[in-house]
């Protein structure tokens, strides 16, 4: 089945850090990429849209240059946490969906646990 | 605006079945899904329903009714690992067939 890597699977850092989070589709190509965030006993809240070659479609309220996203190949797209701060901490968990087939679900990455001191 | 809602918390026994409602308004609709979530984990796919009707998969099963903005998922012979958060989720109908998230049902199964 498919499968979505995420790296890393937990931060722990400095107040002030930039944070950088992979995700790669490890056995199918994805156009588009999601990133989410979590906080604690919550759903997932989408924070942006992560297409190929193109800049990010974000969410409202959310930071878009806090929270800078790349999406350079069909396999890999990254998100950053510029400067960090206590509040950034939470769990970001990235999608991707299988292209040009419908009804195809996301495919959800580990996640990773950011946590700001 | 877009809306999701789903009871916040659920019990059951081991054994028994529970059914998992789910209403939704959103302007678009492009299929419902269900998603599995132990604590601290990643979400799993467990079903989908783009047309009216019920979905089965073993012991789980899934109905739509597009025109009701209604779904529910249903979980027979409770383990006690089903123990987890159910997510309902809506795709929308735009380009980027991006999931909007309900709240979640946090289901606990006890002996």
């Amino acid at each position: 089945g498919a499968v979505v890597s995420q790296h890393p699977s937990r931060v722990i850092c400095k107040s002030g850090t930039s944070v950088k989070i992979e995700c790669r589709s490890l056995d199918f190509q994805a156009t588009t990429m999601f990133w989410y965030r979590q906080f604690p006993k919550q759903s997932l809240m989408l924070m942006a849209t992560s297409n190929e070659g193109s800049k990010a479609t974000y969410e409202q309220g959310v930071e878009k240059d806090k929270f800078l996203i790349n999406h350079a190949s069909l396999t890999l797209s990254t998100l950053t946490v510029t400067s960090a701060h206590p509040e950034d901490s939470s769990f970001y968990i990235c999608s991707a969906t299988l292209i040009d087939r419908a009804g195809q679900p996301q495919h959800f990455g580990d996640g990773t646990r950011l946590s700001i001191l | 605006g877009q809306n999701i809602d789903q009871p916040t918390e659920m019990t059951a026994t081991e054994g028994a079945i529970v059914q998992i409602n789910c209403t939704y308004q959103t302007s678009g609709f492009n299929g419902l899904f269900w998603y599995q979530q132990h604590a601290g984990e990643a979400p799993t796919f467990l079903s989908y329903n783009v047309l009216d009707g019920l979905e089965e998969k073993g012991r789980f099963s899934s109905f739509l009714s597009r025109s009701k903005g209604y779904s529910y998922l249903l979980l027979k012979e409770l383990q006690m690992k089903d123990s987890a958060s159910y997510l309902c989720a809506v795709r929308d109908g735009g380009a980027t067939n991006k999931l909007i998230f309900g709240t979640g049902t946090l289901l606990a199964v006890q002996p």
